[in-house]
């Protein structure tokens, strides 16, 4: 079955270094989205990106995030002054259709900021 | 602004018998929902989605119902099983958006 890919699944990182979360989306998905979940907190959304440009944002992500999918294949999020705040999972997903049954998501990356 | 909310953080239920999971939501424009599953250190996964135009969505063991009087969804997991163990997620397209709105989730532990 196919599926998200995320990497790393864990990264440690020091505050105002920056740090960039990738994934491997769907081959055949159109649509890609961030999300994130601080601890103990629900599953916020970040960003979607379509057509090779963002489609939405939320008031999270602020000037220190930036999403890109450089090669046709990889999409990242770089966050370019991590802050303690920034400690969460961040979930990739990827969708074949806008909001049609949902998306499928990847495992993850633990993003702790010290 | 909790749109969608989950107020039970978590429930407790012995193999075989019936888990209910219990969703409440706002915005009377959400017109499509999906319960997603999340085991510890993976994603989400999807597992059954309603459409407003109806009021049950049935699934196997898993059964969706949407009492939109109430602005209520609930999950019915029938029998529960040790491996339904999970948190559970109720999700809805924010309207004329792509963005996924979600609850806090509920926790469930089914024991034998």
């Amino acid at each position: 079955e196919p599926e998200v890919t995320q990497t790393p699944s864990h990264q440690v990182t020091q505050m105002g270094q920056e740090v960039i979360l990738r994934c491997v989306p769907i081959s055949n998905h159109l649509y890609f989205y961030w999300y994130r979940q601080i601890l103990g907190q629900k599953v916020e959304f970040l960003v979607s990106f379509y057509n090779n440009e963002i489609s939405e944002k939320s008031e999270i992500f602020d000037d220190q995030f930036s999403v890109e999918r450089p090669d046709g294949s990889n999409f990242t999020l770089k966050i370019r002054s991590t802050k303690l705040e920034d400690s969460a999972m961040y979930f990739c997903a990827s969708s074949v259709g806008q909001n049609l049954y949902g998306y499928t998501f990847g495992s993850g990356t633990r993003l702790t900021v010290v | 602004d909790q749109q969608v909310k989950q107020n039970s953080p978590s429930l407790s239920v012995q193999e075989g018998r019936i888990s209910i999971l219990n969703c409440d939501y706002t915005n009377s424009m959400f017109d499509y929902f999906l319960w997603y599953k999340k085991y510890p250190a993976e994603g989400p996964t999807f597992l059954i989605s309603i459409s407003s135009i109806k009021d049950k969505n049935e699934d196997g063991r898993f059964t969706v119902f949407l009492n939109k009087s109430a602005k209520h969804l609930s999950l019915h997991i029938v029998p529960s099983q040790p491996g339904d163990s999970a948190v559970y997620f109720c999700a809805s397209p924010s309207y004329n958006t792509d963005k996924l709105i979600f609850g806090t989730g509920t926790r469930l532990q089914v024991f034998p």
